[in-house]
């Protein structure tokens, strides 16, 4: 069953421009990672942030993790059009590697 | 350091045919999984393993079996293809030491006609 929720599902904006990624889910989690695709392609690893964080920088990307509200946001800053991708957000449960994906949300930056 | 290969990348099968995805990591990963990704569906793991000798069922394993022999392999493989199989699998690998990132194949795209 889908944990995480991205939203928007789509959002589209101009190089340069900031991206904000919204994803919440519903069961308690030990972590929140973020993973970019590019078309066509597999999985990349943006950032991990830990249920006892609450906010992780990474060069371009801010994420933040609310477990009281659980939802976590993914900012990418001055975007560029090479950040045209689906980004997922997946989270972690204590004991497991496992990951439960959401669905995706499609990020287009237009130059 | 190859990270993890996957093969073939594209396969087309008729309903009732078997077939093994191959997926290999030279990471010296514990930790190896396969999902499907469907549009609109996000990924969905099908089968995990921790160790060589020790698979696992994820959220949808029906119509597929995984076997883990050695450390680098973990075979998926379709019994009797569905035309509901058509889908893109990834295999990904990780270390057994909690809250570490995953590793992801380039993806076989599968069509059963």
């Amino acid at each position: 069953s889908q944990q995480g929720e991205e939203d928007p599902q789509a959002l589209s904006i101009q190089e340069g421009e900031n991206a904000t990624m919204n994803c919440s889910y519903k069961t308690s989690i030990n972590n929140l990672q973020w993973y970019r695709q590019n078309s066509g392609r597999g999985l990349v690893h943006l950032i991990l942030i830990r249920s006892n964080e609450r906010e992780k920088h990474s060069g371009r990307l801010r994420v933040t993790l609310d477990t009281s509200k659980k939802s976590s946001s993914l900012l990418i800053t001055a975007s560029r059009a090479a950040d045209t991708a689906s980004y997922f957000c997946a989270t972690g449960q204590g004991g497991s590697e496992k990951l439960v994906f959401g669905k995706g949300m499609k990020l287009t930056v237009n130059p | 350091n190859a990270g993890v290969t996957q093969t073939p990348k594209f396969q087309v099968l008729k309903t009732g045919q078997s077939m093994t995805l191959q997926c290999a990591q030279d990471m010296n990963h514990e930790y190896m999984s396969w999902y499907r990704q469907d549009p609109g569906m996000g990924l969905r793991l099908i089968h995990y393993s921790v160790g060589a000798g020790i698979t696992d069922q994820g959220e949808v394993p029906n119509g597929y079996n995984v076997s883990r022999s050695t450390t680098e392999d973990f075979p998926l493989r379709l019994l009797s293809a569905a035309p509901s199989q058509t889908s893109v699998y990834f295999c990904a690998s990780t270390r057994l030491a909690g809250e570490e990132t995953q590793y992801f194949g380039p993806g076989t795209r599968l069509l059963v006609l």
